[in-house]
């Protein structure tokens, strides 16, 4: 059964571009979380989709959105980039709250 | 609002020793999980371990256990035998259904560190 799959890994962007990263789930998983992991933070929920509904939302800017698709597969977007945003960036696919499995992120990183 | 709290952000274990690290929680509800992940320099976030609140039996996982005290909202992860390859980031984790939704909540991490 393969894992999550977050792409790409590593991404290097302008201050004031915007990104889309990508992330598939595990087969049959409907559940898809992000996360952004910085040293100083930790890791932070930035939203949770099923069945392409957004179902919760962490406090983050509205600069920061997501979509999930018909194959579970999500995509999540930054735009007007800030240096704040560089981080990691992780999916979590879960199909309950016994288990969330990860992804290996997206490093971010913004100049 | 539910909380983790690991309020060690280093510890340090001579290789083959045992070492133990804490996590705090707050909730009011009765049905949740709790997990430690770690989290090594690949950055692939692992599940270590896995404690359903109604069970009233510490989890084990050959050489990591816990110390589960749901009334003192306690948390604690012990590594026997420590080995260089557990060196990694360790994150505590809350999770429960909320309104159909699953919540995951993370403490901030502790950092883990094998001596040989």
């Amino acid at each position: 059964k393969a894992g999550v799959t977050q792409t790409p890994r590593y991404l290097i962007k302008t201050r004031g571009q915007q990104v889309t990263l990508s992330c598939s789930p595990i087969s049959g998983h409907r559940s898809v979380s992000w996360y952004q992991q910085t040293p100083g933070q930790g890791l932070q929920f930035l939203f949770e989709y099923f069945s392409e509904t957004q179902r919760n939302k962490g406090n983050f800017p509205g600069r920061f959105s997501g979509r999930q698709f018909s194959n579970s597969r999500s995509e999540m977007n930054v735009s007007t980039l800030e240096l704040g945003d560089s981080a990691l960036y992780l999916c979590a696919s879960s199909s309950g709250y016994s288990e969330a499995f990860f992804g290996q992120g997206t490093r971010l990183t913004v100049v | 609002a539910q909380t983790v709290t690991q309020s060690q952000p280093e510890m340090s274990v001579q290789e083959a020793e045992t070492v133990t690290l804490s996590c705090t929680y707050d909730t009011s509800e009765s049905d949740y999980y709790l997990f430690w992940y770690k989290q090594p320099p690949s950055r692939q976030m692992i599940l270590v371990i896995r404690q359903e609140a109604y069970k009233q039996q510490n989890a084990t996982e050959n050489r990591f256990s816990v110390n589960f005290q749901k009334a003192a909202k306690s948390f604690s992860l012990k590594i026997s035998d420590s080995q260089l390859g557990d060196a990694a980031m360790y994150f505590c984790a809350y999770s429960e259904r909320d309104s159909g939704t699953y919540k995951y909540i993370f403490g901030t991490g502790t950092r883990l560190k094998v001596l040989a």
